[in-house]
């Protein structure tokens, strides 16, 4: 089993619809981080979210950490092409390595 | 801004062969860490490392694998005897500090070395 599943595994979508992207764990962490990953290039912080029902806005990405700490959201509103990528999902356990989640690959179509 | 680098971005070797894996972090962090990912799937940690020394490792991280710090800015991975499953992305990862529990600073990642075992 995969500490951190992110769902939908794949999605594509046409400019300008919004969409949702989830991360799930059945355990509790103290934070968790987005990244946006695009072909040959590495992991690019988005945001760190730390308090239970922490809710981050960048631009139009609205990120969300669970109440009880164990998953996450991130929703786009009025996608554009420029959002396609690999979206990652990371936490800290006790020690510094990132733990990834398996990633949504975004392609938004003109 | 200043940025992880990497070389090369892309490196083909021969099965059995060594492989260098060179990153130069940001310059004032402590912290550096390699990670890799296999084609379609999650990034993986394989090591960290702090104050001249390994911090932790992963089980990937075996006895084929090292990494050292010979100067003042180079941190590098080497592979010593390649098998075809080690073909990967290879990412470099820097940051300034780390602390249990605390919110702490990101790992600044690079544009990685694509690995291809022949």
């Amino acid at each position: 089993t995969q500490l951190l599943e992110q769902s939908p595994q794949f999605l594509s979508i046409q400019e300008g619809e919004n969409l949702t992207v989830y991360c799930n764990s059945s355990s509790v962490f103290s934070s968790l981080q987005w990244y946006r990953q695009e072909p040959g290039e590495g992991p690019v912080l988005l945001v760190t979210v730390v308090t239970g029902g922490e809710v981050k806005k960048l631009k139009r990405l609205t990120f969300q950490f669970g109440d009880a700490r164990k998953d996450s959201s991130l929703h786009i509103t009025a996608a554009q092409p420029g959002d396609t990528g690999l979206y990652l999902c990371a936490v800290r356990g006790n020690t510094d390595k990132l733990i990834f989640g398996t990633g949504t690959r975004l392609q938004v179509f003109p | 801004e200043p940025e992880v680098t990497q070389t090369p971005s892309h490196q083909v070797t021969q099965m059995g062969q060594e492989v260098i894996l060179r990153c130069v972090p940001i310059s004032n962090h402590l912290y550096f860490y390699w990670y890799r990912q296999i084609l379609g799937q999650k990034v993986e940690f394989l090591v960290s490392f702090y104050n001249n020394e390994i911090s932790e490792k992963s089980e990937i991280f075996d006895d084929q694998f090292s990494v050292e710090r010979p100067d003042g800015s180079n941190f590098t991975l080497k592979i010593r005897s390649t098998k075809l499953e080690d073909s990967a992305m290879y990412f470099c990862a820097s940051s300034e500090g780390w602390q249990v529990g605390r919110s702490n600073q990101p790992q600044h990642f690079g544009d990685g070395t694509r690995l291809s075992i022949l």
